[in-house]
């Protein structure tokens, strides 16, 4: 079974320059999430779908951070404006849509900005 | 507010013995905990789960433990191994949404 697969693997970028962060699920898994890690943090989960449907956004930066998923398969994650503090791992995961499936991660881009 | 808690930044163990990683966490709405490993430069692969209707779960060498009323677990790894070193997050999510909230992680080092 092919795993996660994410692009790209780093970024490096000046902020207020933008960036996006695509991710390719595991398929028929119809659950799909974006997490940011912060160095020396656990995972912080940024948005949710299920299928190509937004179930919980609560904790995304709806004023600079958008993502979609189109026809219910891969994800792009964007920042525009990227700030200094968005200098993190972000990783995208994806379940099948059973009660307690664990979630499986994708190796991560890791964002850098300047 | 951290509602999955990891108060151990790191942890060294020797080789062969025993690696005790601890979890707290405060929201009682939880009732599905997991383990994930993270290596370098990887993201975090599943481990062991437990669900609030048990109290222990075994997976070769893995053990989680929940206590409910004290709102813990822990990972018990044994014999310990070399390549067991790396960060351990545990994750907790509540019924009807698979959402995981994560504690900070615990680096494990097994010395040889």
């Amino acid at each position: 079974e092919a795993g996660v697969a994410q692009s790209p693997r780093y970024k490096i970028i000046e902020k207020r320059q933008s960036v996006a962060f695509w991710c390719n699920p595991i398929s028929g898994h119809a659950t799909l999430y974006w997490y940011q890690q912060i160095l020396g943090q656990g995972p912080k989960l940024l948005i949710q779908f299920q299928n190509n449907g937004v179930v919980d956004d609560s904790q995304l930066p709806k004023d600079r951070f958008s993502a979609e998923r189109l026809k219910g398969v891969d994800s792009t994650l964007k920042i525009q404006p990227a700030k200094l503090e968005d200098s993190a791992v972000y990783l995208c995961a994806s379940s099948i849509q059973t009660a307690n499936s664990p979630l499986h991660f994708g190796n991560g881009t890791r964002l850098t900005v300047t | 507010d951290q509602q999955v808690k990891q108060n151990s930044p790191s942890l060294s163990v020797q080789e062969g013995r025993i690696s005790i990683l601890n979890c707290d966490y405060t929201n009682s709405m939880f009732d599905y905990f997991l383990w994930y490993k993270k290596y370098p430069a990887e993201g975090p692969t599943f481990l062991i789960s437990i669900s609030s209707i048990k109290d222990k779960n075994e997976d070769g060498r893995f053990t989680v433990f929940l206590n409910k009323s004290a709102k813990h677990l822990s990972l018990h790894i044994v014999p310990s191994q070399p390549g067991d070193s790396a960060v351990y997050f545990c994750a907790a999510s509540a019924s009807g949404n698979e959402k995981l909230t994560f504690g900070t992680g615990t680096r494990l080092t097994i010395i040889p």
